[in-house]
């Protein structure tokens, strides 16, 4: 059964610091890897997919890296901004066993970047 | 462009009442269909997801059930809720085919409260 974990649970940070959150899952065996931003009380916004066959992805000042042998995904937020505040969700699609196809969710980091 | 709608946003319901919580996508067809459920303190679970009108596969017992009744619309019910019901139901859709592949994207959710 897939498991994904992800370090910290929280983190505060000053605004304009580049910062670091880390996911890792237990299987190696996935489709790809999904980041989501949550705010509270609503849904979750897609911020980046990695395919399993991918390093890495970047959009804007997001950037996603993958090592899909050791289990383990970046998150890299560069120059980080008040409205960054959120939970980062970490989430991968297994392509084999008992979670074949199913999108397994970490706990979330919460993020919060302080003026 | 796609979008997702899901209602009510909020609701408060008496255990042993029953419940009907809506999703409908636009721009679309015969997309793949998900509903998450996130309890407090719990991370996010997958409940339900169809590939197909009429074809439901449910991933853990509980006192919920899931319809697809048309392409784009899904329905989460139960016929009497538990205590234990309460929490933030979310929907979601990818694109046809191969759902190990594609992103997946959610509405705003629905935050049930059972009193």
């Amino acid at each position: 059964k897939q498991e994904v974990t992800q370090i910290p649970a929280a983190l505060s940070v000053p605004e304009g610091e580049n910062l670091v959150l880390n996911c890792s899952f237990t299987d190696s065996a996935i489709y790809n890897l999904q980041w989501f931003r949550q705010d509270p009380g609503k849904g979750l916004t897609s911020l980046l997919l990695i395919q399993s066959s991918q390093r890495e992805q970047t959009s804007g000042r997001l950037n996603a890296s993958l090592d899909k042998s050791s289990g383990r995904s970046t998150l890299y937020i560069a120059a980080s901004q008040p409205g960054d505040s959120a939970t980062y969700l970490c989430a991968v699609i297994s392509n084999s066993g008992t979670s074949y196809g199913k999108l397994t969710f970490g706990q979330g980091t919460i993020l919060t970047v302080h003026p | 462009s796609q979008t997702i709608h899901q209602w009510p946003a909020t609701l408060v319901q008496p255990v042993g009442s029953p419940l009907s919580l809506e999703c409908t996508v636009e721009g679309t067809s015969n997309p793949n269909l998900y509903w998450y459920r996130q309890a407090a303190g719990r991370g996010l679970q997958l409940l339900f997801y169809s590939v197909g009108i009429g074809q439901i596969s449910s991933e853990v017992p509980q006192n919920l059930s899931a319809s697809r009744p048309q392409d784009r619309q899904f329905i989460l019910s139960s016929k009497k809720l538990l205590l234990s019901d309460s929490g933030f139901y979310l929907c979601a859709w990818s694109p046809p085919g191969g759902r190990g592949h594609q992103p997946q994207h959610f509405g705003d959710g629905t935050r049930l409260s059972i009193l």
